[in-house]
């Protein structure tokens, strides 16, 4: 079955450090990918999609591309802030149904 | 625009118990779903709605677990009698259609002891 893999945290960074959290998928067909964001105390907030091969996200400076044929969607940026200190989900959904099929979650802890 | 609106926040209740969750999606959106979301794991769909009908409820645990949505936009989920590995985060999200952005609440988190 369809399934979503993300590098395992947590993840520290300084203030100004660049990020890359890594996601891979398996998935019959042509999926809609996402990366979600939890803040604490708060609900899950979509940041980012992409619908097709080569598409890239960006929202708030993160950016990811949907690689086909690395069947990978990559969260990147530039340079973090501690207010992106967060859970980051990286999730599919077959364009078949509305089901999100989420990964394990990286916990994102970004120190001054 | 309001957002989903689930209660209660917290729950504690023993095992063997039983429990219930209320979600209200945000106004006119057709497409209704609850998530499991157990600690360290990401979200697992539980059931999916449209309107009032339910669309995915192939992982709902069908012996413990119940939801209905009667009226097509409120929704309760109800577990009983519960047990240990219960013990997570209940999200409710809401969309406008089934391919369309989700919205989620802040989730319920019960904790069976």
């Amino acid at each position: 079955g369809d399934s979503v893999t993300q590098m395992e945290g947590p993840v520290t960074l300084s203030e100004e450090a660049f990020l890359t959290i890594n996601c891979t998928y398996t998935a019959t067909g042509y999926p809609s990918l996402f990366w979600y964001v939890q803040y604490p105390g708060e609900g899950l907030q979509l940041l980012l999609k992409a619908t097709k091969a080569d598409d890239k996200g960006s929202n708030k400076g993160f950016e990811a591309t949907y690689r086909k044929e690395t069947t990978s969607f990559h969260l990147e940026k530039g340079s973090v802030q501690v207010s992106d200190s967060a859970v980051y989900f990286c999730a599919l959904r077959n364009n078949q149904g509305g089901k999100l099929i989420f990964g394990q979650g990286t916990e994102l802890s970004v120190k001054p | 625009e309001a957002g989903v609106a689930q209660s209660p926040r917290y729950k504690i209740i023993e095992k063997r118990q039983s429990v219930a969750f209320w979600c209200n999606p945000i106004s006119g959106h057709a497409t209704l779903y609850w998530y499991q979301q157990i600690l360290g794991q990401g979200p697992k769909l539980l059931i999916q709605f449209q309107n009032n009908g339910v669309v995915d409820d192939s992982q709902l645990p069908k012996d413990r677990f119940s939801a209905e949505r009667l009226k097509g936009v409120d929704s309760t989920l109800k577990i009983q009698p519960a047990k240990l590995e219960d013990s997570a985060v209940y999200l409710c999200a809401s969309s406008l259609e089934p391919n369309t952005e989700a919205f989620f609440g802040q989730g319920t988190r019960l904790t069976v002891v």
